[in-house]
């Protein structure tokens, strides 16, 4: 069965960090480009990063960039994102994607069930 | 950065009709749009991408159309289970791949 299993959600104080990780299974990851998307409770999705198969095209959301690393380890077909400095607008369902035929610019058509990330004092 | 408008916000229709919901980006974005169906507690489903191609396993009621910056994405007779929000995608200048801000579609 192909799945993608976010995890490493949580409370945090505004400022501190957070590791999400995104376990894959039932396909060749490293075939696949992969990405991180958010929803805010109550808001639309809005994307935040994504990563080509080999890691060598890498992008961010302006609303993240510098602040946030997208990263994968092929070899234990994972996917993480390091979130830095994070702040209360950053509280959001963090899903893990796939992109169609491994192109890191096409859609994304399998999703994982999402990990909460919740910035708060 | 292309900033893609949904219309309508709200989209109010009967069991059994046609629902046509739109989609627009503010440059060119070729045929790289894509719509995602969500539901109430649940991760968003790939209906549709390149604009008209259907993805795996969705229903030939739904359809879609357009190119460059106008899109719309059709569900000929709409079922109970089609009532959700509905978002489109442009991935043709990545990074970013920006999502409208959604139609919901409501029953009737």
């Amino acid at each position: 069965e192909v799945q993608l299993v976010e995890s490493g959600g949580g409370l945090v104080q505004p400022g501190r960090s957070l590791r999400l990780s995104c376990a894959a299974s039932g396909f060749t990851f490293d075939d696949y480009a992969m990405h991180w998307v958010r929803q805010a409770p109550g808001k639309g999705l809005e994307w935040v990063s994504g990563i080509s198969w080999n890691s060598g095209s890498i992008g961010y959301a302006d609303s993240v960039k510098g602040r946030f690393t997208i990263s994968r380890d092929n070899a234990k077909n994972s996917l993480y994102l390091q979130m830095n400095s994070l702040r209360a607008e950053d509280t959001a369902l963090y899903y893990c994607a796939t992109s169609i035929f491994g192109v890191v610019r096409n859609a994304f058509d399998i999703w994982g069930q999402g990990t909460m990330v919740t910035v708060s004092s | 950065e292309i900033v893609m408008t949904q219309s309508p916000a709200t989209l109010s229709v009967s069991p059994g009709e046609r629902a046509t919901l739109s989609c627009r980006a503010s440059q060119s974005v070729s045929s790289n749009l894509a719509w995602y169906q969500q539901k109430p507690g649940q991760a968003p489903r790939l209906l549709i991408y390149g604009a008209s191609t259907r993805a795996t396993g969705i229903p030939a009621r739904f359809s879609g159309s357009g190119s460059g910056t106008e899109f719309t994405l059709t569900i000929s007779s709409l079922q109970s289970e089609d009532f959700a929000v509905y978002y489109c995608q442009q991935y043709n200048n990545w990074p970013p791949a920006t999502f409208g801000q959604g139609t919901k579609l409501e029953i009737k």
